[in-house]
């Protein structure tokens, strides 16, 4: 099975900081890598897919980046709406693993 | 628009039976590939099993592999989740999720509201 691991497992950080989450998978992924955000309450929702492409509707401050077993999620000005609990998945083989989360909190 | 409306999920005893049902709408369920995905309390989400569009592909998490098992009714556009055997640790809301296909890969596109299974002892 392909394990993620995701660092940091938190921070804390300002409005208008640059943020980088990495997720590390423990065999190579190519680039069937995705990334979520999750809200209190709600679903998670996805960011982006295939490592490095933006969803649809989703600001252009997100954007990821990576391939084989090291991927990043950067937010490159941190907005109010950000502060939330964010997610990366490998769709590459079953089964579909999640990392266990980066929580993103203001300072 | 796309829906996926989960219901089933109560309080149940450890050991006892429960069966989740999807109800989906919006979109050509038979051309689908469809998950449950749970996520316990205070915790990240968990990939629980996956069934291809005819249902005859599926998978299931180590987790729940033996005791869990995944279908579908295309032709009343459901999804199910037939959970035997459980455990306190499947404590969690369920969601279906429908998946997006793309040339070379895939994602969780949509997502219910999830239903809560309560295993209690």
């Amino acid at each position: 099975d392909i394990q993620l691991t995701q660092s940091p497992s938190s921070l804390s950080a300002s409005i208008g900081d640059r943020v980088t989450i990495t997720c590390r998978a423990s065999q190579g992924i190519i680039t069937y890598l995705n990334w979520y955000q999750q809200k209190p309450g709600k679903a998670p929702q996805l960011l982006t897919f295939a490592a490095s492409n933006l969803q649809s509707g989703v600001p252009s401050r997100f954007s990821g980046g990576g391939s084989g077993t090291d991927f990043t999620l950067t937010i490159s000005s941190l907005q109010p709406e950000d502060f939330a609990t964010y997610y990366c998945q490998q769709s590459y083989s079953s089964p579909f693993t999640f990392g266990p989360g980066t929580k993103v909190e203001i300072k | 628009e796309v829906q996926l409306v989960e219901s089933g999920g109560v309080v149940v005893q450890v050991g006892g039976s429960l069966r989740l049902s999807c109800e989906v709408s919006g979109f050509i369920f038979n051309d689908s590939t469809m998950h449950w995905v749970r996520q316990a309390p205070g915790k990240g989400p968990e990939w629980v099993s996956v069934i291809s569009g005819d249902g005859g592909t599926t998978h299931y998490a180590d987790s729940v592999k033996g005791r869990f098992t995944i279908s579908r009714d295309n032709s009343k556009n459901y999804l199910f989740l037939q959970m035997n055997s459980l455990r306190s640790e499947d404590t969690a809301l369920y969601y279906c999720v429908k998946q997006w296909e793309l040339r070379t890969s895939w994602y969780f596109h949509v997502w219910g509201r999830g239903t809560p299974v309560i295993v209690s002892s």
